[in-house]
Parts: C-alpha cells; structure tokens; sequence
C-alpha cells in the first residue's frame, strides 16, 4: 500500500459524458501528479499540482482539467468523453518538487467509455 | 524532449535465471532515473533510483541498474530471479527542464517460470 488513494476503481460511461476522478495524496505530500495509462500511448504525463497550483503540463487535453483542494487531494476532470479516453488513470504524490523526490502511485482508476 | 525505450517488451525466464532488461533514454542533460514494478492487479512500486554518484544502484529485491552515462542506458538486472518477479518493469526518467514529471518506457512484462 503506497498510502495514496483513488476513487472510484472503475468506472463505466458513455461517450459524450463528463466524469470525475479523485485522488488523496500520501500523508504530508505537497505534490500531485496525474498520468494516463493506454495501450497505445503507454504511460504519459498529464498534470502535477504542488500545493494547490499547477506546477507543469503534460500531454493533457483541453477536455480534461484538474485541481488540488485545500486538504490537498486532487480531482481530474474528464469531459465530453471520447472512445480513445479509456485508460488507466494513475495519481501519484511526492512530498515536495524535487526531481529526486520519489513519486508514490496510487492503485488507478480504470476508465472505460462505450 | 526527453524518451525512453525499452526494447524488451515480453521476457520469459525460468526461476533461478539471470535477468537483464535494457532501458535507453534520450536526453543530453543531468537525468535522474528510476525502475518501477507493477505486479499484476497492484500500484507502481520504486524498485530503485540514480541521482548522482555510484553508478551501480541497489534496490529492493535484490534488483540493481547501472547508470552508463556513454550509453545513455539504465539497464536493471537481478542474478537468480523467482517467481514471484513476474510483473510489469517500467524505466522512467526525469530531466532538467523537464520538471519532476516522469517520463516512461513502454514497459517489459516479465513471466518467470517454475
């Protein structure tokens, strides 16, 4: 157990809809990052948050948004769904900005559109 | 911008057998690197890490990489793997400019036998 949670582990919905994806960090990290699993793309960098901002943008499309609350989770925004937006979603939390600090993956969410 | 490639995508080994799976990266930089492992139905786990120094780094498991900064290769090894290694293996790397966002190779699954 890495210490951060995702909700919900799957989830089903049509094309067109608009889902919400939910993210606790580890106790005491600052950083948040969001990256897509897909079989065709692998795993790419969406987003990272520190501390309430956007700190840096990945391949994220404009469908998509994030935030990070107060306490610190985070939630990723996926709109107007499109077939190609079925993947793993994985949530990730470091405890400051550092390039060596060790980034922490939650167990995902898995998204499928039909 | 920076990549990597792992040219390993499907390996199978019996139990007690030498393993050694390549990662290659593209950037002209300071690079800090990173194994993950995905065992099947769990998170991403930090198997190991190089920052600087020693170039042959040990981490969990008894897996080790080598940082060959001339060949710009990571490779990680383990010298009697088991059955319990089966997993998916994942080379990540992040550079200066780049932030702290990871960048990933498309993975190695990896099937020890009895």
């Amino acid at each position: 157990d890495s210490g951060v949670t995702q909700t919900p582990k799957h989830l089903i919905t049509a094309t067109g809809q608009r889902v919400t994806l939910r993210c606790s960090p580890r106790s005491g990290d600052l950083s948040v990052y969001w990256y897509q699993q897909s079989l065709d793309q692998g795993l790419q960098f969406l987003i990272q948050y520190y501390n309430g901002e956007e700190r840096a943008k990945g391949n994220i499309l404009e469908r998509f948004s994030a935030q990070q609350f107060p306490d610190l989770h985070s939630e990723l925004n996926l709109s107007s769904l499109e077939l190609g937006d079925s993947a793993l979603y994985f949530c990730a939390s470091s405890s400051n900005t550092g390039r060596t600090d060790t980034q922490y993956f939650g167990p995902g969410t898995r998204l499928t559109v039909l | 911008a920076q990549s990597v490639s792992q040219h390993n995508h499907h390996v199978i080994l019996s139990e007690a057998a030498s393993l050694e799976l390549g990662c290659n990266y593209s950037y002209g930089g300071t690079v800090n690197l990173f194994w993950y492992v995905q065992y099947p139905g769990q998170h991403l786990q930090l198997l190991l890490k190089y920052f600087s120094g020693d170039p042959l780094v040990k981490g969990i498991k008894g897996f080790e990489a080598e940082f060959i900064k001339s060949k710009f290769s990571f490779n990680l090894r383990k010298p009697s793997v088991q059955w319990s290694d089966t997993a998916e293996y994942f080379c990540a790397v992040n550079g200066a400019g780049g932030g702290n966002k990871l960048t990933f190779g498309t993975g190695t699954q990896l099937k020890v036998e009895l």
